[in-house]
Parts: C-alpha cells; structure tokens; sequence
C-alpha cells in the first residue's frame, strides 16, 4: 500500500530563511510524486513533482524538492523564505495505473508553513 | 484552460436534506477524482471516473453518496440524507491521459456545512 507522511504539523521560519518541509513516502516501484501548496478556503495548487530524472526539481513561486530514494524522501525547499509562503502544504504520492490502480493521489496529513517578518 | 470549476463553493444544508456538488474539469480531461477534506487532514480520495465510466469507489463514500459523469465531461456528486459528519470540503481534480506523471489539478472546493 502507498502512503505518505509528513512529520512535521507546523514549521515555522523567519522570512528571508531557507525553509524545508519534509515528506516520506512509502510505495512499491518507482514513485511519482507531489507538493501541493492551500491557501485558507481555497482549492490545492499544484506546486512540483517528480517523475524521473534529475533529484532536484524546480517548481512554482521558487521552490524546489529534493528527491532521495535511499531515505524514501521528497523534502520541499526554498532558498528565502516570504510571508505570503505561509500556507498548507501537502505532499502525494501518485500510483501507476493499472488494472486495479486508478493513478489516484495519496496525501500526506498536510503541513502548515509560517513564516513571520 | 479555464481550471477546474466547482459550483456552489458553499452549502449550508439542514440535516437530512439532499445536496448535490457540480464539477467542470478542465477541457479535455478524461480523468476525474472527487476527494474529500475536513479540516485539518489531507484529502481523501472518494471516486473516479475515466470519461464517463467510474472506475473506481472509495469505502468512504457510504450508500448515501453518488457520483455521476453522464457525457464524460462535468459530473455531479450527490449526498442523500446528510449528516453533521458530512461537513467538509469537497474536492474535484482532473488530469488527462494515461501517464501516472501527468498532473492532477483541482479546483477551489465545495464547502459544507450540515446544522
């Protein structure tokens, strides 16, 4: 079975700071994976993903995610943080479609980012 | 591309009564999942459906619950009987294709409340 955890409820960072949010995956075969960023009484933006190739992936509003297969990880970074980061933030883990796997997402429990001035 | 379009955004219903969320995915998806999120949890996935076929049903998604995507283009989930553990956020998402890669964009939710 696949899953997701984030184990960090709240990360908090100062603006202007590096921040990380991290996330571990369980799944068999090669992972597909996710951050998505919520904002309060708002749908999920896609942020990045991974699929293949390169470990660092670039994504939306500068950040970018690590991918280790050795620790099962997917850490969300950016190099200065802002206070308009502050936000939800989710990570997912995407099955491969097949005859019983419907390529659905699987979320993590979601961390909430907060970044003060 | 428009997005993913939900309507109403927001329902406040009595309990017991019926309420149905519409869904327009992004033009030309053929794939579209309906999730579930209350507060202070990720989503949690309830149904999908590949153009009109649903392909898959979440064990959350009790008898009270279906889901429909007659033309394969917008779909409709309907809640019959609804209770106060039906509070939530409903969330639908599309993507198209086969490849597992492709992106899943939702859109902005339906809130619910049941008093």
């Amino acid at each position: 079975a696949q899953s997701v955890a984030q184990p960090e409820d709240q990360v908090n960072v100062a603006e202007g700071n590096p921040l990380t949010v991290k996330c571990t995956y369980s799944v068999s075969g090669n992972p597909y994976l996710f951050w998505y960023v919520q904002y309060p009484n708002r749908g999920l933006q896609f942020l990045l993903k991974y699929i293949t190739g390169d470990n660092l992936v670039k994504g939306s509003y500068g950040f970018e995610a690590e991918f280790n297969k050795s620790q099962t990880s997917f850490h969300l970074k950016k190099p200065s943080a802002l206070v308009s980061d502050s936000a939800l933030y989710f990570c997912a883990v995407r099955g491969i479609f097949g005859s019983s796997n419907t390529g659905k997402l699987i979320f993590g429990q979601g961390t909430t980012l907060q970044v003060k001035p | 591309d428009t997005g993913v379009s939900q309507d109403p955004r927001h329902k406040i219903t009595k309990r017991g009564q019926n309420v149905t969320f519409r869904c327009d995915p992004i033009s030309e998806h053929n794939r579209l999942y309906w999730y579930r999120q209350t507060l202070g949890q990720g989503p949690e996935f309830l149904t999908y459906f590949q153009n009109e076929a649903q392909l898959e049903k979440s064990r959350l998604l009790s008898d009270r619950f279906s889901a429909e995507r007659p033309k394969g283009s917008f779909s409709t989930l309907e809640i019959q009987r609804t209770e106060q553990g039906d509070s939530a956020m409903y969330l639908c998402a599309s993507s198209s294709g086969q490849a597992s890669g492709n992106t899943i964009y939702f859109g902005e939710g339906s809130w619910l409340t049941v008093v």
